[in-house]
């Protein structure tokens, strides 16, 4: 069955450091997504991504984020300074045209 | 957005039914109801959507009355291995392309030997 995977499992960052985080969503899937979930809280929506261009995003997903779809397959969350409460589970997302959004196993952010 | 009210927890013993209810007083009238699972340190799995009356799958089913604000998840004869987080989110169903899941806390659900 085919799925989202997400590169790598567990980064570990200095605060002020760049980060990517990297996902690959099922194939011929339209819309992607990140998510993340800070210890012990909601899931939360930052940013979804369609035809190669941001479709909604959150306050969370502040200018220190950006999104990019690189080639075909990859789809990349960047932190560009990254601060102590970015530590969290980052998830990436991927759906065809319907509702059900497919997860992938998520990156453990932790920034010291 | 609707806003959902579901138990912060349950717990039941392995083998028993288990029914999970989910409070969306102003649900829109093109919202669905959508649940999803997760597991410690995975992400949300898709379980089930309905829009109204009953849908079932291979692992739930979902009882939605007819004034639609509430609905129920039911899981027959739970494992361990179900114990886990339950999402209940309501909104655009299916074809509704780009949107985004609103979760809220959840119902841990922990299944006892």
């Amino acid at each position: 069955e085919p799925e989202v995977t997400q590169t790598p499992s567990h980064q570990v960052t200095q605060m002020g450091q760049e980060v990517i985080l990297r996902c690959v969503p099922i194939s011929n899937h339209l819309y992607f997504y990140w998510y993340r979930q800070i210890l012990g809280q909601k899931v939360e929506f930052l940013v979804s991504f369609y035809n190669n261009e941001i479709s909604e995003k959150s306050e969370i997903f502040d200018d220190q984020f950006s999104v990019e779809r690189p080639d075909g397959s990859n789809f990349t969350l960047k932190i560009r300074s990254t601060k102590l409460e970015d530590s969290a589970m980052y998830f990436c997302a991927s759906t065809p045209v319907y509702n059900e959004q497919f997860f992938g196993p998520g990156t453990r952010l932790t920034v010291l | 957005l609707a806003k959902t009210t579901q138990p912060i927890s349950m717990d039941s013993y392995e083998g028993q039914e288990v029914n999970i209810t989910c409070s969306h007083n102003n649900i829109a009238t093109n919202d669905y109801i959508t649940w999803y699972q997760q597991f410690p340190s995975q992400g949300p799995r898709f379980i089930i959507q309905g829009y109204k009356t009953k849908v079932t799958n291979e692992v739930a089913s979902l009882f939605i009355p007819a004034d639609r604000k509430s609905s129920t998840l039911s899981l027959p004869r739970v494992s361990l291995s179900d114990t886990a987080v339950y999402y209940c989110l309501v909104g655009p169903g299916s074809g509704a392309g780009s949107y985004q899941l609103t979760f809220g806390k959840g119902t841990k659900l922990s299944v006892i030997p």
